[in-house]
């Protein structure tokens, strides 16, 4: 039963601390989001990659949140100094794109992370 | 700008009947797509139907359906023979190119 699994699932941090956020992807999959889930937002796009490649991070507040892909089983998310603010749910996401734009392919969501920053 | 709006922050419907969940949105593009997704306590978010903008015929999945209005900007998800496991977050998600949307989501709740 393939899924996508995310590591933690809650993680406490006081602010100021960095925060590091885990995602598996699918096996096969190719692309990978990451979304932040809040009230008051709502579901955000922060980032998202093509075979491991950036393709657009333009939701994601770059000077504090980094978002990689080391290898092709291995995205992070990291939030370093973290702040009250950044206390949401983050999820991961992966789908298959064969080809054109995967705007029209599935994405198969992890549990999430949701954090908490004092 | 493109936004997702839903209108309808609860909806409540008796089990084995039919509810019609609203979404606009707003676009200048003329090709994209449409989703819903579900989202149960268990948090795991559910693709439940999807519908490309160039395509007129509504989107069919068993007891799921669409009314895709693309004069009007309107995609509602209308869901027959409500069950309990229907109870849920229902989000719309616009995309195209690169960006995806979501709307804020409507919690639907299933009496028996």
């Amino acid at each position: 039963d393939a899924r996508v699994t995310q590591t933690p699932r809650h993680k406490v941090t006081e602010m100021g601390q960095e925060v590091t956020m885990r995602c598996q992807p699918i096996l096969g999959h190719n692309t990978v989001f990451w979304y932040r889930q809040t009230m008051m937002q709502g579901l955000e796009l922060l980032a998202y990659f093509r075979n491991r490649a950036p393709l657009d991070d333009s939701g994601m507040p770059k000077d504090r949140f980094s978002a990689e892909m080391p290898d092709a089983t291995l995205a992070t998310l990291k939030i370093q100094p973290s702040e009250p603010r950044d206390s949401a749910v983050y999820f991961c996401a992966s789908g298959l794109a064969l080809s054109g734009p995967p705007s029209y392919n599935e994405q198969f969501f992890g549990p999430g992370t949701r954090l908490t920053v004092l | 700008a493109q936004t997702v709006t839903q209108s309808q922050p609860e909806m409540s419907v008796q089990e084995a009947e039919t509810v019609t969940l609203s979404c606009t949105y707003d676009t200048s593009e003329s090709d994209y797509y449409l989703f819903w997704y579900k989202q149960p306590p268990s948090r795991q978010m559910i693709l439940v139907i999807r519908q490309e903008a160039y395509k007129q015929q509504n989107a069919t999945e068993n007891r799921f359906s669409v009314n895709f209005q693309k004069a009007a900007k309107s995609f509602s998800l209308k869901i027959s023979d409500s069950q309990l496991g229907d109870a849920a977050m229902y989000f719309c998600a616009y995309s195209t190119g690169n960006q995806f949307y979501f709307g804020t989501g409507t919690s639907l709740t299933v009496i028996p």
